[in-house]
């Protein structure tokens, strides 16, 4: 079946412009998390949806930053006055349900901030 | 969430089983040990996870020790296309708390050879 799509795959923009960045979970997967892999660095958790509940933004770096899923699917991920040191892989993932479940990852958006 | 440990980097000739080693010495009893993998510019993928019992799937076989504080992951006839850097992360399973955070070590960079 298919699995997390993200767009764009790429993404150059000039420093202050902002940025969405797109994600569609597996079909009938309630989570979806998205994360920020930098040249190098590990993997970094940036927000969390489940279903209906209020979402964990604990992860998001700065104000700048902001997430939503609409109708508990797609979700977009907005960063706005874009710094050159948010230039990283964002990876959107997403899982069945629970908090517990395998989370299968899409290919990432590689953002470039000029 | 238990640490672990893999060598950086192994090698391995195509055709050949590749197995690739992660300590969790520190694993509690209600944690499960997942392995993911990320080839070049591709986001993670989840390759197999496991609690006590042996595990296998179309992608590798799991073999935990039976004092949980190792694993091996096993690729039964490598190709080239499993050139990758494989990471293996302990995460408890049930809800509650933040163990939906997935978090990824340096891992280990297989590399097979033709």
């Amino acid at each position: 079946g298919a699995g997390v799509s993200q767009s764009p795959s790429n993404k150059v923009t000039e420093k202050g412009k902002d940025v969405e960045l797109r994600c569609d979970p597996i079909s009938g997967h309630t989570a979806l998390y998205w994360y920020r892999q930098s040249l190098g660095q590990g993997l970094e958790f940036l927000i969390y949806f489940q279903g209906n509940s209020a979402p964990d933004k604990s992860g998001l770096p700065s104000d700048r930053f902001s997430a939503e899923r609409t109708g508990g699917s797609v979700s977009t991920l907005t960063i706005q006055r874009t710094q050159q040191e948010d230039s990283a892989v964002y990876l959107c993932a997403s899982s069945f349900a629970a908090q517990s479940e395998t989370q299968y990852f899409g290919p990432g958006t590689r953002l470039l901030v000029l | 969430d238990a640490k672990t440990t893999q060598p950086p980097s192994m090698d391995c000739a195509e055709g050949r089983a590749a197995n690739l080693p992660c300590n969790h010495s520190t694993i509690s009893g209600n944690e499960y040990v997942y392995w993911y993998r990320q080839i070049h510019s591709q986001g993670p993928q989840y390759i197999i996870h496991g609690l006590k019992n042996n595990e296998t799937n179309e992608m590798a076989s799991l073999i935990i020790t039976e004092d949980r504080k190792s694993s091996t992951l096993i690729l039964p006839h490598a190709t080239l296309r499993d050139t990758a850097v494989y990471y293996c992360i302990v995460r408890p399973g049930g809800s509650g708390g933040s163990n939906y955070k997935l978090t990824f070590g340096k891992g280990t960079l297989l590399t097979v050879n033709p």
